[in-house]
């Protein structure tokens, strides 16, 4: 079955500090995986996908195939990074995506 | 470059009653995609439209149908509606060729049904 599971609802996090955003997958073939953010009032857009690997705002993700797993990091989290955040996959030629139940990231002051 | 825009905003409608949700998608796409969101979970996949036809569905009865215009607008219709479809309704744009590209969405309309 397709699945993706973000163990965490909420991660609290104080300015400065590490950021990891969990996310782990179940897919039977090569699926392709993205993060996706919603800052308040505002709507789902692309964060960053695992074939670009690029870092955008300071975030990462690598996909490690052994481990099924696609976890964000940011070495330093701002105020600013506070959103509900969503790993999707894709992995059939229909190019639908397949979310988790997502995290909220709270950045204190 | 026009966004993804939905409309209505906001809906409530009664149990058993049908419900039309429209999209349009941004400029150059050429496909859309159906999601829901219910309260607290991530959006689900309903269906997709590419060239008018439908290209994929996820886990959702026939009452859930949809159509997609020349245009590459769309339109979700649901019917018999239940409580339980009450939940944000996403739209989203992408443009289908050689390989996948990103999907851009919509704000959303909101769905609740008494």
């Amino acid at each position: 079955a397709q699945r993706v599971t973000q163990p965490e609802k909420l991660l609290s996090v104080f300015k400065g500090a590490p950021v990891e955003l969990k996310c782990n997958y179940s897919y039977s073939g090569s699926p392709e995986l993205f993060w996706y953010v919603q800052y308040s009032r505002q709507r789902l857009q692309l964060l960053l996908r695992h074939i670009s690997r690029e870092s955008i705002k300071g975030f990462t993700a690598d996909l490690n195939k052994g481990e099924t797993s696609f976890h964000l990091k940011k070495p330093f989290a701002q105020e600013e990074d506070s959103a509900m955040y969503y790993c999707a996959l894709s992995g059939d030629s229909s190019y639908k995506l397949i979310f988790g139940s997502g995290t909220r990231l709270l950045v204190r002051p | 470059e026009t966004g993804v825009t939905q409309s209505p905003t906001h809906l409530i409608k009664t149990r058993g009653q049908q419900v039309t949700l429209r999209c349009s998608s941004q400029s150059g796409h050429n496909t859309v995609s159906w999601y829901q969101q219910a309260l607290g979970q991530g959006p689900q996949f309903i269906f997709q439209y590419y060239r008018e036809e439908e290209n994929g569905r996820g886990n959702f009865p026939p009452r859930f149908s949809g159509l997609q215009f020349p245009n590459y607008s769309s339109e979700l219709n649901v019917n018999a509606l239940e409580l339980d479809d009450s939940a944000l309704y996403l739209c989203a744009s992408s443009y289908t060729g050689i390989k996948s590209y990103e999907q851009y969405f919509g704000p959303g309309t909101r769905l609740t049904v008494t």
